[in-house]
């Protein structure tokens, strides 16, 4: 199976909140990432976790981590029509060396009036 | 800063046929990445650079080519044009220093039709 799963769409309601879900594998991860990316552009990154933090808040988004579970959220408050993308998580393998991160397939994230 | 540049934007190619996708950036990055991306997917590393004149195999590295002469320049090469290579592919860049990596910095894409 996949190494990094997450469930393809959410449907939000604008001014909701909205929540992404993403498990991984690898226990040797040591940074967890969440990307967004809108249609016909790159990837932009939106925030990051070491794994050693439970919780990162930064605006309207917090991101939680259970390592124990491994399991990655990111949580997007008042939810706005122009935070409709795909997220995709990402996490970093191996330590000390090279970033080669391994994606999810990606959260359709569509926020409907 | 531009950031990451691509070209071309989109490309069609017959079966068979050769190109070169172009990435540039200007930010000093050290390490470079190409990924592409089919639908509905997250995305496949190809090919990864860690410094001018060092390259290495990622996770789908078969019927691609890479050279990394300067800093600035990681061209991906496709000799034998294949439709599987009909993909969205996006190169990227960061920043290492010492243990400390910066996260990626990602180009706006390059969409290849292979037919």
């Amino acid at each position: 199976g996949e190494d990094v799963e997450q469930s393809l769409f959410l449907s939000v309601r604008e001014g909701d909140s909205s929540v992404i879900n993403c498990t991984y594998t690898d226990s040797s991860s040591t940074y967890l990432y969440w990307y967004k990316q809108e249609p016909g552009a790159g990837l932009q990154l939106l925030t990051y976790i070491f794994s050693n933090m439970d919780m990162k808040q930064d605006q309207r988004l917090t991101v939680l981590l259970n390592k124990k579970d491994k399991h990655l959220s990111l949580r997007i408050a008042d939810t706005q029509t122009g935070d409709s993308a795909i997220y995709f998580c990402a996490e970093k393998r191996g330590s000390g060396g090279s970033y080669i991160p391994t994606f999810g397939r990606g959260t359709s994230l569509i926020v409907h009036p | 800063n531009a950031g990451v540049t691509q070209t071309p934007k989109f490309r069609i190619l017959k079966i068979g046929q050769s190109m070169t996708l172009q990435c540039t950036q200007d930010m000093n990055h050290n390490y470079m990445y190409w990924y592409r991306q089919d639908p509905g997917m997250g995305l496949k590393l190809i090919y990864y650079s860690v410094g001018a004149g060092i390259t290495d195999k990622g996770e789908v590295p078969n019927g691609y080519n890479v050279s990394r002469s300067t800093t600035e320049d990681f061209p991906l090469r496709l000799e034998l044009a294949a439709p599987s290579q009909t993909s969205v592919y996006f190169c990227a860049s960061s920043l290492k220093r010492g243990r400390i990596e910066d996260t990626q910095y990602f180009g706006p894409g390059t969409r290849l039709t292979v037919l």
